[in-house]
């Protein structure tokens, strides 16, 4: 079955200290990853996404993710937090095939940015 | 440019009545998805319209149905609701298959 595992439930990092938020997925082929963010009451925002190229890919709010074939993963990193950061941040893979743009989502990790 | 607006923002209902939410699509696009998201989880998808049909759907029962209007603006309506119903329903819209951007959301509530 195609997933998303976003093992930790919440991350917690200092103000200006670098985040990782961890993403492995399970799905045949070349998926497409996407990360989004959500702020309370508020819809999901795009932040970045990878097709294809190279694996360090750059987006939205000074965000980042590093993309691993061999392991599955597309972690979520930025080089220094902000207490602003602190929401619910979904990653979300769009099958290649037979899936048009279907997004699988993760369960979500919540990041607190303490000052 | 309005980004993708969903109506309303809440509704209370009872089980066993019907539900009719809106969405409105982001300017150019041609493509609408609904996703369910209840408490605690991510976004489930439930099902997309393009040219006015469903072209794929998720694992939703059909009490679960849509439609999309020649403007491109979409209705997802759920009958015979149910508790467990209950849940913040998304509505993203994409062009040709790229970047889907979401609305805020409509808060529903069956009592």
């Amino acid at each position: 079955a195609q997933s998303v595992a976003q093992p930790e439930d919440q991350v917690n990092v200092a103000e200006g200290n670098p985040l990782t938020v961890k993403c492995t997925y399970s799905v045949s082929g070349n998926p497409y990853l996407f990360w989004y963010v959500q702020y309370p009451n508020r819809g999901l925002q795009f932040l970045l996404k990878y097709i294809t190229g190279d694996n360090l890919v750059k987006g939205s709010y000074g965000f980042e993710a590093e993309f691993n074939k061999s392991q599955t993963s597309f972690h979520l990193k930025k080089p220094s937090a902000l207490v602003s950061d602190s929401a619910l941040y979904f990653c979300a893979v769009r099958p290649v095939s037979g899936g048009y743009n279907k997004l699988i989502f993760g369960a979500g990790t919540r990041l607190a940015v303490h000052p | 440019d309005a980004g993708v607006t969903q109506s309303p923002t809440h509704l209370i209902k009872t089980r066993g009545q019907q539900v009719t939410l809106r969405c409105s699509p982001k300017s150019g696009h041609d493509t609408v998805s609904w996703y369910q998201q209840a408490l605690g989880q991510g976004p489930q998808f439930i099902f997309q319209y393009y040219e006015e049909e469903e072209r794929q759907r998720g694992n939703f029962p059909d009490r679960f149905s849509g439609h999309q209007f020649p403007n491109y603006s979409s209705e997802l309506n759920v009958n015979a609701l149910l508790l467990g119903d209950s849940a913040l329903y998304l509505c993203a819209s994409s062009s040709q298959g790229d970047i889907q951007y979401f609305g805020a959301g409509t808060r529903l509530s069956v009592l």
